[in-house]
């Protein structure tokens, strides 16, 4: 059973909506990453932190997605105007480090734009 | 950029057969990168399965087992003897351990099916 808490589960938004999914990482784990797994199973890597700080994160040159991991707060990420092609499943996973380590993943968020 | 690739997406078994599920790689890093098998079962997240750090070494979890093989950078996943219960879909994966690139990489899937 996952220990990283996603929430919500499913969401469903219309074109233009905004769309916020948020992630309790594991006690003690201080990375954090957000995946997007698309309908073909592929993964794409979005952002990750370390506390609150980002490490790495895809270009969004969109400029539709954002994310942070605050203290004492949960993780979240946020589609600003969601489009048909972001109707996909969002991963969040921690990790006790950052480099090499295993990830521990929640359920996921299902996000379905009509 | 690195890459880990599953030939196939799905595999279907009869019970107490043997399987093997195939996972090559590519990793620009200088080293070797640290290798895993995840797992999805039905309704459930996706979870460590096993992880080899060490290039030639052998893992193993629940009857599963994949050697890491630097030669011919691959990590197949290996079962003697599957069970209807381990039917789910297996993602290998890839993580550095230099060079600051912390996002692991992820192949699309084998979704692994278990006739009685």
């Amino acid at each position: 059973n996952s220990k990283v808490i996603q929430t919500p589960r499913y969401l469903v938004k219309g074109q233009g909506q905004k769309a916020k999914m948020r992630c309790i990482p594991e006690k003690g784990h201080p990375v954090v990453f957000w995946y997007q797994q698309n309908k073909n199973n592929e993964f794409k890597f979005l952002i990750n932190f370390q506390n609150q700080e980002v490490l790495q994160q895809i270009d969004m040159t969109e400029k539709r997605f954002s994310a942070e991991c605050p203290s004492n707060s949960p993780c979240s990420l946020e589609i600003q105007s969601s489009e048909a092609g972001d109707s996909a499943l969002y991963l969040c996973a921690s990790s006790p480090s950052g480099s090499g380590n295993t990830l521990y993943f929640g359920e996921g968020s299902r996000l379905i734009v009509v | 950029g690195d890459s880990v690739t599953q030939t196939e997406g799905q595999v279907t078994v009869s019970e107490s057969k043997s399987l093997i599920i195939n996972c090559t790689y590519s990793a620009t890093s200088i080293g070797y990168p640290n290798l895993f098998w995840y797992v999805r079962y039905p309704g459930e997240g996706l979870q460590l399965l096993l992880k080899v750090i060490t290039a030639g070494q052998k893992g193993s979890s629940r009857g599963f087992e994949a050697t890491y093989n630097k030669e011919a950078t691959s990590f197949h996943l290996q079962k003697a003897s599957v069970q209807e219960s381990d039917s789910a879909v297996y993602y290998c994966a890839l993580s550095l351990t230099s060079g600051g690139n912390y996002k692991p990489t992820f192949g699309k899937g084998t979704s692994l099916v278990v006739h009685p």
